[in-house]
């Protein structure tokens, strides 16, 4: 059974606008870790930002904050004031014990 | 200071030959990963090893098998590639909660 799940294969946003990205997570776990990486198209795998389940505040980094909703297994990712760099594919992950599971990710393209 | 080094980085196999690709890091973290990407399927977890010694299947192990040889390394090795095996290799690395680090992949095709 798919762990993470992200519905939006792909979105478009205009530049200086702000995007969410879904992610909903199944776990029977009380202490897990919901993690969101960058992937442009070079490849490489870049952190973004971490929420753990205990955490009572929305995560924040910089333009990026989660939207964690415990009760409804939801970890969505907002981006503030997009910006053309930010075009990318984005994938939501969680960490139950020592697993490390990732969603089929979201490909997001800015618009100038 | 490397990080995370995955060898090879492109690997052209014929169907049925075997191969290792290999997984190094010097961050001094417990948990390594594999993961194959394709296109369309995200990152799919292959095998991950939560400390030295130990390792576990994810969720497409068939086809694959794993050595934790120390806790510096991981290998993933393929002993009958097939087609279906064609894809992005990826090794991590991951302490506790913190932010897993990632290898820079391996591009593999099985012809």
């Amino acid at each position: 059974a798919q762990k993470i799940t992200q519905t939006q294969p792909g979105m478009f946003v205009q530049e200086k606008e702000a995007v969410t990205l879904d992610c909903t997570y199944d776990t029977s776990d009380q202490s897990y870790g919901l993690f969101w990486y960058k992937q442009p198209s070079s490849g490489e795998m870049i952190f973004l930002i971490y929420q753990g389940s205990y955490d009572e505040q929305n995560a924040t980094e910089g333009r990026y904050s989660l939207n964690f909703q415990k009760a409804r297994k939801s970890a969505n990712l907002v981006i503030s004031a997009s910006q053309l760099g930010d075009s990318a594919m984005y994938f939501c992950a969680m960490r139950e014990y020592y697993k490390l599971s990732f969603g089929a990710g979201t490909t997001v393209t800015v618009r100038a | 200071n490397a990080g995370v080094t995955q060898t090879p980085k492109f690997q052209v196999l014929k169907t049925g030959q075997s191969m290792t690709l290999q997984c190094a890091q010097d961050m001094n973290h417990n948990s390594m990963y594999w993961y194959r990407q394709d296109p369309g399927m995200g990152l799919r977890l292959i095998y991950y090893s939560a400390s030295e010694g130990t390792t576990d299947k994810g969720e497409v192990p068939n086809g694959y098998n794993v050595s934790r040889l120390n806790k510096r390394e991981f290998s993933l090795r393929l002993e009958s590639a097939a087609p279906s095996q064609t894809s992005v290799y990826f090794c991590a690395v991951q302490e506790g909660v913190t932010e897993a680090f990632f290898g820079q992949g391996t591009r593999l095709t099985v012809v």
